[in-house]
C-alpha cells in the first residue's frame, strides 16, 4: 500500500474535465507535486508546490491542495493526456509517490 | 540546458551490487538550490523513491531498503553514483535519476529527468 493514494484508473471524454484526487495524512503539512508519465517516457513535472504549473505545461492542468487531499484537474481533456499520472510529497528528508492513476480519455 | 542520462548494467546477477553513474548538464551540485535523486520503477508498476543527494553532501535514502543504498556525487565530473547492493529479481527496474531543484519557498522539486536504464536481474 502507499502512504499517498490515488484511484487507479479515471476515464473521461474529449473536451471533458479530468480529476484525479491523491490523499495521504502527510499532505496536511507538505507541498504536492505531480507527474505525468506517458507510456515508454519518463515522468514529466506537470504541477508543483500544489498549484504552480512548470513553464512550458498547458493552463489546462491546474492543481489544489485542502487538508489531506491534493487534486489535479485537467480541463478540456484531449487525448493526449492519456497517461499515468503521480502525484509526489516529502515526509521529512524522504519522498512518497502515490500509485498513479491511468487516465483514459474515450 | 539540462540534461541527465542514466549509465550502467543491463543485467545483474542476484547477489551482485548494482551501479548505476548518473552523468548530468545545465546544472552544478555546487549550487545550493540543486539536488539529485535515484528513483525506480518495476515494468508495470509505480514509482519508488530510492536515494537524495543534496548539494551540502547530505544524503537521504528510503526507509525500506536504506541498509542497501548508497549514492554519492561528484562535482568535478557533474556525475552522481548510485549503489544498490544485494540485487533480488524483485529489483529489476527501470532506474531514473533526477535533478532536485530547490524552489524559492525551500521545497525540492524534480523538474528534470533522465531516459531511464532498464535493469533486469537474473541468473
Amino acid at each position: 500500500s502507499y502512504e499517498l493514494t490515488q484511484p487507479p484508473s479515471v476515464s473521461v471524454s474529449p473536451g471533458q474535465t479530468a480529476s484525479i484526487a491523491c490523499s495521504g495524512d502527510k499532505l496536511r503539512n507538505e507541498n504536492v507535486c505531480w507527474f505525468q508519465q506517458r507510456p515508454g517516457q519518463s515522468p514529466v513535472l506537470v504541477i508543483y508546490q500544489n498549484h504552480w504549473r512548470p513553464s512550458g505545461v498547458p493552463e489546462r492542468f491546474s492543481g489544489s491542495k485542502s487538508g489531506n487531499t491534493a487534486t489535479l484537474t485537467i480541463s478540456e481533456t484531449q487525448t493526449l493526456d492519456e497517461a499515468d499520472y503521480y502525484c509526489q510529497a516529502w515526509d521529512s528528508s524522504t519522498v512518497l509517490f502515490g500509485g498513479g492513476t491511468k487516465l483514459t480519455v474515450l | 540546458q539540462v540534461t541527465l542520462k542514466e549509465s550502467g548494467p543491463v543485467l545483474v546477477k542476484p547477489t551482485e551490487t548494482l551501479t548505476l553513474t548518473c552523468t548530468f548538464s545545465g546544472f552544478s551540485l555546487n549550487d545550493l538550490r540543486m539536488g539529485v535523486s535515484w528513483i525506480r520503477q518495476p515494468p508495470g508498476k509505480a514509482l519508488e523513491w530510492l536515494a537524495h543527494i543534496f548539494s551540502n553532501g547530505e544524503r537521504s535514502y528510503s526507509t525500506s531498503l536504506k541498509s542497501r543504498l548508497t549514492i554519492s556525487g561528484d562535482t568535478s565530473k557533474s556525475q552522481v553514483v548510485f549503489a544498490m547492493a544485494n540485487m533480488d529479481p524483485v529489483d529489476t527496474a527501470t532506474y531514473y535519476c533526477a535533478r532536485g531543484g530547490v524552489t524559492e519557498e525551500m521545497t525540492t522539486i524534480f523538474d528534470f529527468w533522465g531516459q531511464g536504464t532498464l535493469v533486469t536481474v537474473s541468473s
